[in-house]
C-alpha cells in the first residue's frame, strides 16, 4: 500500500465546474504539499499545509491532521487548470528531514 | 533569479553507456534534491544535499548512481552502465531550508531514454 494515495486518478470536468482532488496518507507528517505538473514536466508548488486551510485565487487546500486527509479544491475551473496535481508529504520519522513522499498524481482535464 | 535549471533537457543513450545530468539551483539555496519520475507515477526521492554534504540516499539509488555537489552550488547526477529501467524523468529541486515547512522549487527535468 502506498503511503500517499490520491483520488481520483483521472478527472474530466467542464469549464466552470467545482473540482475536488483528495489525498490520504498513512504516516505521521510535518507538512503536506500540493504541486501542479504541466505536460513537459515542470512542477510548481501550490500550497504547503500543516493545519487548517489555505486559499490562493481559485484554489483552496484543506488538511485534517487527525483523519490524515487533505483536499484540493478548484472553483470556477478553466481549461488552463488542466494539469497533473500531486500531493506530497514530508514524513516525521527519526531525525530525517530529507525527503518528500509523493502520490501518483491526479490528471485533470478541463473541457471548454 | 532564474529558477532551477537542468541540463540536458532530453537524453537518449544506449544501454551500457554512462550519462551525467547537471542541476543549477536557485542561488543561495542550501538544499538540493534529486527525484526520479516514471510515466504515470509521482516523483520518487533519490538523494539530497545540504550545501556540499550528501545527507540522505534512497535505497532506489543503486551503486550505478552517484551524485555530487562539490562546491555547494550546482550538482551532477551520474548513471553508469545505464539500463532500460533507468528511463525516466530526473527532477532536481532546491530550497532554502530553515525548518520542515520549506518550499522546494523544481527544475524542468531531464528526460532520459535508454535504448
Amino acid at each position: 500500500k502506498n503511503e500517499v494515495e490520491q483520488s481520483p486518478q483521472n478527472l474530466t470536468a467542464q469549464e466552470g465546474e467545482f473540482i475536488t482532488i483528495n489525498c490520504s496518507y498513512s504516516v505521521g507528517i510535518s507538512a503536506l504539499h500540493w504541486l501542479q505538473q504541466h505536460p513537459g514536466g515542470g512542477i510548481v508548488s501550490l500550497f504547503m499545509l500543516s493545519s487548517g486551510k489555505k486559499k490562493h485565487g481559485r484554489l483552496i487546500a484543506t488538511i485534517n491532521i487527525q483523519e490524515k486527509h487533505s483536499s484540493l479544491h478548484i472553483t470556477a475551473s478553466h481549461p488552463r487548470d488542466s494539469a497533473v496535481y500531486i500531493c506530497a508529504v514530508r514524513v516525521l520519522y527519526g531525525g530525517s528531514q530529507g525527503n518528500l513522499i509523493f502520490g501518483k498524481g491526479t490528471k485533470l482535464s478541463v473541457k471548454p | 533569479d532564474t529558477g532551477v535549471s537542468q541540463d540536458p533537457r532530453h537524453k537518449i543513450t544506449k544501454r551500457g553507456q554512462n550519462v551525467t545530468f547537471r542541476c543549477d539551483p536557485i542561488s543561495e539555496h542550501n538544499r538540493l534534491y534529486w527525484y526520479r519520475q516514471t510515466l504515470g507515477q509521482g516523483p520518487e526521492f533519490l538523494t539530497y544535499f545540504q550545501n556540499e554534504a550528501q545527507l540522505e540516499k534512497s535505497r532506489l539509488l543503486s551503486d550505478r548512481f552517484s551524485a555530487e555537489r562539490p562546491k555547494g552550488s550546482f550538482s551532477t547526477l551520474e548513471i553508469q552502465r545505464t539500463e532500460q529501467g533507468d528511463s525516466a524523468m530526473y527532477l532536481c529541486a532546491s530550497s532554502f531550508y530553515s525548518g520542515p515547512q520549506e518550499t522546494q522549487y523544481f527544475g524542468p527535468g531531464t528526460r532520459l531514454l535508454v535504448l
